[in-house]
C-alpha cells in the first residue's frame, strides 16, 4: 500500500457528463500529481500542486481542472467527456517538489470509462 | 524535446530466466532516472532512483545501470519470477525539477 488514496476505483459515465476524481496523499506529502494513462500508451502528466498552489502543468485539456485544498487532498474535474477521455488516472505524492531524490508515490487509480 | 525511448516493447522469457530492458534518454539537463514496475490496473511502484554520478544500483533481484554520457540506462532481472510479469517503465527527470518524462514501457511475461 502505497498511502495514497483515490476514490472512486472505477467511474462509468456518458459523453457531454462532468466528473471529479479525488486523491489524498500520504500523510506529510506535500505534492499531489494527476497522470492520465491510456490504452496501452505511457502515463501522461497533467499537472501538479505543491501545498496548495499550482506548480506545474503538463498536458492538461482546458476542459479539465484541479485544486489541492488546505488539507492537502486534490480533486481532479473533467468536464464534456469525450470517449476518448476514457483512461486510467493516477494520483501521486511526494514530500516536495520533484527534482531531488524524492520518490513518487502513486495511488490505484481510478479507471474512467466514457460511453 | 524531451525524450524517453524503451525497449523492446514486450518480451517474454521463462521464469528463473535472467533479462534486459533498455531505456534511451534525450532529457537535457538530467536531474536523475527512475524505473518503476507496474502491475496491471495498479499505480506504479518505484524500484531504483539513480543521479547523475551514480552508475548502478539494485533492489534485490533488479539491478539498474545508468551511462549518463551515452544517456542510456538498463535494468537487469535476474532469476525471473512469475511475480515480475508487470510493465517497467524508465523515468527521466531533467533539472528543472518538476516534470518528469515518462517512457512508454516494457511488458514482461514471465511464463512458468
Amino acid at each position: 500500500d502505497s498511502g495514497v488514496t483515490q476514490t472512486p476505483k472505477h467511474l462509468i459515465t456518458a459523453t457531454g457528463q462532468r466528473v471529479t476524481l479525488r486523491c489524498s496523499p500520504r500523510s506529510g506529502d506535500l505534492s499531489v500529481y494527476w497522470y492520465q494513462q491510456s490504452l496501452d500508451q505511457g502515463l501522461q502528466f497533467l499537472i501538479q500542486y505543491y501545498n496548495g498552489e499550482e506548480r506545474a502543468k503538463g498536458n492538461i485539456l482546458e476542459r479539465f481542472s484541479a485544486q489541492q485544498f488546505p488539507d492537502l487532498h486534490s480533486e481532479l474535474n473533467l468536464s464534456s467527456l469525450e470517449l476518448g477521455d476514457s483512461a486510467l488516472y493516477f494520483c501521486a505524492s511526494s514530500v516536495g517538489p520533484v527534482g531531488g531524490n524524492e520518490k513518487l508515490f502513486f495511488g490505484s487509480g481510478t479507471q474512467l470509462s466514457v460511453l | 524535446k524531451n525524450q524517453v525511448e524503451q525497449s523492446p516493447q514486450s518480451l517474454i522469457i521463462l521464469e528463473g530466466k535472467n533479462c534486459t530492458l533498455q531505456c534511451n534518454y534525450t532529457v537535457s539537463p538530467f536531474s536523475n532516472l527512475r524505473w518503476y514496475k507496474q502491475d496491471t490496473g495498479r499505480g506504479p511502484v518505484s524500484l531504483t532512483i539513480m543521479t547523475f554520478s551514480e552508475n548502478t544500483k539494485s533492489n534485490g533481484r533488479y539491478t539498474a545501470t545508468l551511462d549518463a554520457d551515452t544517456k542510456q540506462s538498463s535494468l537487469h532481472i535476474t532469476a525471473s519470477q512469475l511475480s515480475d510479469s508487470a510493465s517497467y517503465i524508465c523515468v527521466v527527470s531533467g533539472a528543472a525539477g518538476n516534470k518528469l518524462t515518462f517512457g512508454g514501457g516494457t511488458r514482461v511475461l514471465v511464463k512458468p
